[in-house]
């Protein structure tokens, strides 16, 4: 079944921690997008690929970097987790700009 | 001020009720998405809009592009449809998404 895969789904660690946020999805799709996500807030995006080496930086500054070596794969990394790195973190995927969007069940990341 | 605003924030309503969320927006769009979103943080995209009115069970979307507005409707509302939902656009230039905050809907049986 053609789905669209994060984990950890909850993540709790320690400030400074390096931490990779995996998302795959199975449907070749060749746009993918990292959200985030406060509670009770709306999404922003972070990071975004039209494919196969290819990122850019979305509309809220990150510290964190995204690569996309495989169409399928798409990690995010936060090279020293900080709390105000606390936040929900939601990848989606689409065949298209005129195509719907796929979303993962997204990652909970708690930094302590 | 968002580009995007939903209204109302927040909404209860009793099993069986018409539901109605809207949205306003001010830039111009090449589509708009309406999308659920549950608790447990997970996203499912319910519909694309770009013009016209579109229908998938109990749910009803519309979009009236002159007036920059569109309107999600539930009919018969039950308790799953509790979440959140969101409305997005993206506009004319761009493939990126501008969100609105969200209509956190509650449906009491």
């Amino acid at each position: 079944e053609a789905d669209i895969y994060q984990t950890p789904r909850y993540l709790v660690i320690g400030t400074g921690k390096k931490i990779t946020l995996e998302c795959s999805q199975t449907m070749g799709h060749d746009k993918m997008y990292w959200y985030q996500q406060d509670p009770g807030m709306e999404l922003h995006l972070i990071h975004y690929s039209y494919g196969v080496n290819s990122t850019e930086k979305g509309d809220l500054s990150s510290e964190s970097t995204v690569s996309r070596i495989r169409t399928e794969h798409f990690p995010l990394t936060l090279e020293s987790a900080r709390p105000s790195h606390t936040s929900q973190y939601l990848c989606a995927s689409s065949w298209a700009t005129w195509d719907g969007y796929t979303f993962g069940s997204g990652t909970r990341l708690t930094v302590v | 001020k968002n580009e995007v605003e939903q209204s109302p924030q927040n909404l209860t309503a009793q099993e069986g009720e018409f539901i109605t969320i809207n949205c306003s927006y001010s830039v111009g769009i090449s589509a708009l998405h309406w999308l659920q979103q549950h608790p447990g943080g997970g996203i499912v995209s319910l519909f694309m809009l770009s013009s016209g009115k579109k229908k998938h069970g109990r749910l009803i979307a519309t979009i009236n592009i002159q007036e920059k507005h569109s309107s999600l409707h539930i009919t018969a509302s039950h308790p799953r449809d509790s979440a959140v939902y969101i409305c997005a656009v993206r506009s004319g230039g761009s493939e990126k998404l501008v969100f609105g905050k969200g209509t956190k809907l509650t449906v009491n049986p």
